[in-house]
């Protein structure tokens, strides 16, 4: 069965310092989505693409968050400078354009500010 | 904005029993009910999930049931096995699947052997 690719599946970064994620979707999957879990709490929606156009970015931190999907295909969600409450699971999600069609989720990078 | 509120935090059951969990949702325009389970160390994975215009769905050992009025949906695992064991979300979303899903806060079901 097709997965969502994620990496790395971890990352421990200092305060200040850059880090950048990669996610590739299900092949055909024209809906990408990039979900922040806090440990114990329920995913919530960053950043939302179809295609490479954002459809849904109203939660992204625009000062410190940058997302792109520039073919269309993977994207890669940037932090710069991390901060300490930053640590978290950064999971990918995809899914057909179909309004029927599910998300797909990916195992998630798994991040350490220290 | 919705919020999803999803009871109980922890259940723990013996194997062969049912298990089920609650949750609520706020804005009445949702459409769209999954269930997710998480396994350590996973991402959350679809379990089942239920559309506005109906009100109940099972597959196999699980089953959902909608209350538009009252605004809840819940989760039912019958015969439970030590494999369910995991962590479980409900989320609610008021664009069909492609919408953003607001995801309660997980329950930790622990099935004992």
């Amino acid at each position: 069965e097709a997965e969502v690719a994620q990496s790395p599946r971890y990352k421990i970064t200092e305060k200040s310092q850059a880090v950048a994620f990669w996610c590739d979707p299900i092949s055909g999957h024209a809906t990408l989505y990039w979900y922040r879990q806090i440990l114990g709490q329920g995913p919530e929606l960053l950043v939302q693409f179809q295609d490479e156009s954002v459809v849904d970015d109203s939660q992204l931190p625009k000062d410190r968050f940058s997302a792109e999907r520039l073919k269309g295909v993977d994207s890669t969600l940037k932090i710069q400078p991390a901060e300490l409450g930053d640590s978290a699971m950064y999971l990918c999600a995809s899914s057909l354009l179909e309004g029927n069609s599910p998300l797909h989720f990916g195992n998630g990078t798994r991040l350490t500010v220290t | 904005g919705e919020n999803v509120e999803q009871h109980p935090s922890t259940l723990s059951v013996q194997e062969g029993d049912s298990a089920v969990i609650k949750c609520t949702y706020s804005d009445s325009a949702s459409n769209y009910f999954p269930w997710y389970k998480q396994e350590l160390g996973k991402g959350p994975q679809l379990i089942i999930d239920i559309r506005s215009n109906v009100g109940e769905k099972k597959d196999q050992r699980i089953a959902v049931t909608l209350n538009k009025t009252a605004k809840h949906f819940s989760l039912h695992i019958t015969e439970t096995q030590p494999e369910d064991s995991a962590v479980y979300f409900c989320a609610a979303s008021n664009r069909g699947s492609q919408g953003n899903l607001i995801f309660g806060k997980g329950t930790k079901l622990s099935v004992k052997p």
